[in-house]
């Protein structure tokens, strides 16, 4: 079955370093991505999606890249902001309809200043 | 416009007891879906509704956990005879099923907590 395997938090960054938060997947046939944020005391929503290889999501400075090659989805921002402390969840689900999302654990970033 | 909602927020029940969570989608989405996140883990997915129809139920743990979906509108997830295992929240989104966005909007959450 789907799969999608995150890297352990919690991520602690000082304010303005470089992210990334690791994603891998395991899924029949060519999923659609997803990063979803959870800021603290809100709902989970959604960051950024790609739909097909090589597509780039991007969002508020964040991006991933749908790489087929290496079954990767990495979230990657340049220089984080306190405000970026969250938790970033990771996700896949069939394309083209509407379908269940598979998602990784988890990762808690902190970010200080 | 409103996005989807939940009810209740919080729900503190004694092990035994049956419960009813209830989410109200966003107006227009066909699509329903439960989740359940456990502390410290990833969403786990209970249960798709396509309109009150539900073509995907094989995430239910069990069969003390059961789901309707009036017509387009809200549903309740009921868990019956909780244990304290079924302690998590439980999150309900739902999303459009044409005109190919299919991007799924999530409600706040019930916290269910079993003593």
């Amino acid at each position: 079955g789907n799969s999608v395997t995150q890297m352990e938090g919690p991520v602690t960054l000082s304010e303005e370093a470089f992210l990334t938060i690791n994603c891998t997947y395991t899924a029949t046939g060519y999923p659609s991505l997803f990063w979803y944020v959870q800021y603290p005391g809100e709902g989970l929503q959604l960051l950024l999606k790609a739909t097909k290889a090589d597509d780039k999501g991007s969002n508020k400075g964040f991006e991933a890249t749908y790489r087929k090659e290496t079954t990767s989805f990495h979230l990657e921002k340049g220089s984080v902001q306190v405000s970026d402390s969250a938790v970033y969840f990771c996700a896949l689900n069939r394309p083209g309809t509407a379908s269940k999302l598979t998602f990784g654990t988890g990762t808690r970033l902190q970010v200080t200043l | 416009g409103a996005g989807v909602s939940q009810s209740p927020s919080n729900k503190v029940t004694e092990k035994g007891k049956d419960v009813e969570l209830r989410c109200d989608p966003i107006s227009g989405h066909t699509a329903l879906y439960w989740y359940r996140q456990r502390l410290g883990q990833g969403l786990e997915f209970l249960i798709y509704f396509q309109g009150n129809s539900a073509p995907d139920k094989s995430g239910l743990p069990s069969d003390r956990f059961s789901a309707e979906r009036t017509g387009e509108s809200v549903s309740t997830l009921t868990i019956q005879r909780t244990q304290q295992e079924d302690s998590a929240v439980y999150l309900c989104a739902s999303s459009l099923t044409s005109g190919g966005s299919y991007e799924q909007y999530f409600g706040p959450g019930t916290r269910l907590t079993v003593t």
